[in-house]
């Protein structure tokens, strides 16, 4: 069964603080996983995509990873701002590619970043 | 702004009324997937369309219905509506690949 499964579930770090957030997942076939952020009652704004040959990709302080070998992916999140108080789901995408593919959203991480 | 525009952005309606929410997809994009997210839990997908044909469905019930126009943009239908409707409904649109999965900003659905 397609899975996607984060954690922690919700978090509280200290402004100016790093923090990382773990994503690991059972899908296949594997198309690319991304990292979405969600500020409350907003929509999702896409921080980073990655296919199977990328390990790395970065997006100003976020910065996630991607071992596919051991079906997991990380946000790192550098020198965190209250504006980064938000919800953080990872979602793979499952197919071959084109239209057909399937998206499995996790259930989020909730970050919460106090001053 | 993300190019996907959703309409209304908040709607509060009646237990039993029915409502239409619409979405445009960001220009050339074929493919609009609508999902529903209520209070603190995560999108639940609902139905994909692609170029006018239903693609794929999800955890849809039979209350609520969606259409894609030949204009590209889609409407979701949801009737005989409940409280446990009330929710955050999410349109988002992508092109062939599936790989620019872009967000609108959701409409609000509040039923009392």
């Amino acid at each position: 069964k397609n899975q996607v499964e984060q954690s922690p579930q919700s978090l509280i770090i200290l402004e100016g603080k790093n923090c990382t957030l773990q994503c690991n997942y059972t899908v296949s076939p594997f198309s690319n996983l991304r990292w979405y952020k969600q500020d409350t009652g907003r929509g999702p704004v896409s921080l980073t995509i990655m296919t199977f040959s990328e390990n790395t990709k970065s997006n100003g302080r976020y910065t996630a990873t991607l071992d596919a070998d051991t079906k997991q992916s990380s946000l790192h999140i550098t020198a965190s701002q209250l504006s980064d108080s938000a919800s953080y789901i990872c979602v793979v995408s499952a197919g071959i590619g084109g239209a057909t593919n399937k998206l499995i959203f996790g259930t989020g991480t909730l970050l919460a970043v106090q001053p | 702004d993300s190019g996907v525009t959703q309409t209304p952005k908040h709607l509060i309606t009646a237990t039993g009324q029915r409502v239409t929410l619409r979405c445009s997809p960001r220009s050339g994009d074929l493919s609009v997937y609508w999902y529903q997210q209520s209070l603190d839990q995560g999108l639940q997908f609902l139905i994909q369309y692609y170029n006018g044909e239903e693609r794929a469905k999800g955890n849809i019930l039979e209350r609520f219905s969606a259409q894609q126009f030949p204009d590209l943009h889609s409407e979701l239908n949801l009737s005989s509506l409940e409280l446990g409707d009330s929710a955050l409904y999410f349109c988002a649109s992508s092109g062939t690949g599936a790989y620019g999965y872009t967000f609108g900003s959701g409409t609000r659905l509040t039923v009392v």
